[in-house]
């Protein structure tokens, strides 16, 4: 069964916008990862933030984790073409990640 | 980042044969290989868990004698799709995982099949 499911299923965006995609969650977690995948490839690791984190960055990615809301965000900052993929976020169940559905961000040069 | 390879990216066979992928961990041992199963704009979906050595361990409604799996070393998990049929058309990953890498999966790049 899906654990995570993304928000909004599509984004599209100018070149040099910020990018926000959400995920909730429905049961305890341990961590939450975000993946990115480009279309008919296979998944890239982005980001893990573990359940007692807040908040992650890395490079141009901002992740934070509501725990008590079983939410997480991903922010993209200065979105650039290349950016344009399919974003999952995994909870895990005993290292075993359970993916939602995606957003699809499409960013416009 | 560990690198997960998948091979073969692409096969395309006729209705009835069998078709084997192979999953391999090329920098790094992986105690435990995941296969999922993604329909065109879907989320993955979740097969079976691999552990070396040992049977794996398939996900509700998947049919074991249908997708074979075997972990026969710590690097390399292989997928076998029995008597492919066109509604087995799909992109097959496998992630893999392990002691050194234990909390994030290393995806490989997918194998795309076509059934005919």
């Amino acid at each position: 069964s899906q654990q995570g499911e993304e928000d909004p299923q599509a984004l599209s965006i100018q070149e040099g916008e910020n990018a926000t995609m959400n995920c909730s969650y429905k049961t305890s977690i341990n961590n939450l990862q975000w993946y990115r995948q480009n279309s008919g490839r296979g998944l890239v690791h982005l980001i893990l933030i573990r359940s007692n984190e807040r908040e992650k960055h890395s490079g141009r990615l901002r992740v934070t984790l509501d725990t008590s809301k079983k939410s997480s965000s991903l922010l993209i900052t200065a979105s650039r073409a290349a950016d344009t993929a399919s974003y999952f976020c995994a909870t895990d169940n005993l290292y075993i990640p359970t993916f939602g559905r995606g957003t699809s961000l499409i960013v416009h040069p | 980042g560990a690198v997960v390879s998948q091979h073969p990216s692409w096969v395309i066979c006729k209705s009835g044969t069998s078709v084997k992928i192979e999953c391999r961990s090329l920098d790094f041992q992986a105690t435990t290989m995941f296969w999922y199963r993604q329909f065109p704009k879907k989320s993955l979906m979740l097969m079976a868990t691999s552990n070396e050595g040992s049977k794996a361990t398939y996900e509700q409604g998947v049919e074991k004698d249908k997708f074979l799996i075997n972990h026969a070393s710590l690097t390399l998990s292989t997928l076998t799709v029995t008597s492919a049929h066109p509604e087995d058309s799909s992109f097959y990953i496998c992630s893999a995982t392990g002691l050194a890498v234990e909390e994030t999966q290393y995806f490989g790049p997918g194998t795309r099949l076509l059934v005919l």
